[in-house]
């Protein structure tokens, strides 16, 4: 069963931390890894998305990382801002038409 | 911004009454999907589409059912409400290529009393 976890279910750091979050999946055979960005009682924004191909993804102050043979990607985001508080939640695709599937997702705190 | 929309964006309703949520994008994409949500959980695909007269059910077994009669339309409808439905329910498209992001709607809240 294709399967996606993501720890820690929460964390909370202060403003200006550098900080890694974690997503692993059981099937290794992924057409690209999504992580997205959920905030309270609203849909999901897109962050990053990495093929299976790529390694890793940047964007702004955010990288992700992808490791398709342990069947593992990290989000790093950089100097944490209260802003970024947020559930992070990874979605891995595989050869299923564009389903994904969603890990439980990360809750994120930065306190100021 | 995707152009993908829901609505109602909130829904408190009484048991047994039957409710559509609506879900249009303008993207022209073919794929379309409905996740439902439980506060704090995962998301579970419910409903898929790829395309006029296509749908599926997905990994989520849901006593509701979907339609696909134009491109950019993809409802959904509960025939009787429960307080079980009781979720978030998330709208999501994408287009044809492997590279291409789901784009989602702002979700709809729905209580059944």
């Amino acid at each position: 069963k294709q399967e996606v976890t993501q720890i820690p279910a929460a964390l909370s750091v202060p403003e200006g931390e550098n900080l890694v979050l974690n997503c692993s999946f059981t099937d290794s055979a992924i057409y690209n890894l999504q992580w997205f960005r959920q905030d309270p009682g609203k849909g999901l924004t897109s962050l990053l998305l990495i093929q299976s191909s790529q390694r890793e993804q940047t964007s702004g102050r955010l990288n992700a990382s992808l490791d398709k043979s342990s069947g593992r990607s990290t989000l790093y985001i950089a100097a944490s801002q209260p802003g970024d508080s947020a559930t992070y939640l990874c979605a891995a695709h595989y050869n299923q038409g564009g389903k994904l599937i969603f890990g439980q997702g990360t809750e994120l705190s930065v306190k100021p | 911004e995707a152009d993908i929309y829901q609505t109602p964006r909130y829904l408190v309703i009484g048991t047994g009454k039957k409710i559509t949520l609506e879900c249009s994008q303008t993207m022209g994409h073919d794929k379309m999907y409905w996740y439902q949500q439980d506060p704090g959980m995962e998301l579970h695909l419910i409903h898929y589409s790829y395309g006029v007269n296509s749908t599926e059910k997905g990994d989520l077994s849901s006593e509701s059912t979907v339609s696909r009669i134009r491109t950019e339309h993809f409802p959904l409808t509960l025939e009787s409400a429960r307080p079980s439905h009781t979720s978030q329910y998330l709208c999501a498209s994408v287009g044809q290529q492997l590279t291409d992001t789901q784009y989602f709607g702002p979700g709809t809240r729905l209580t059944v009393l």
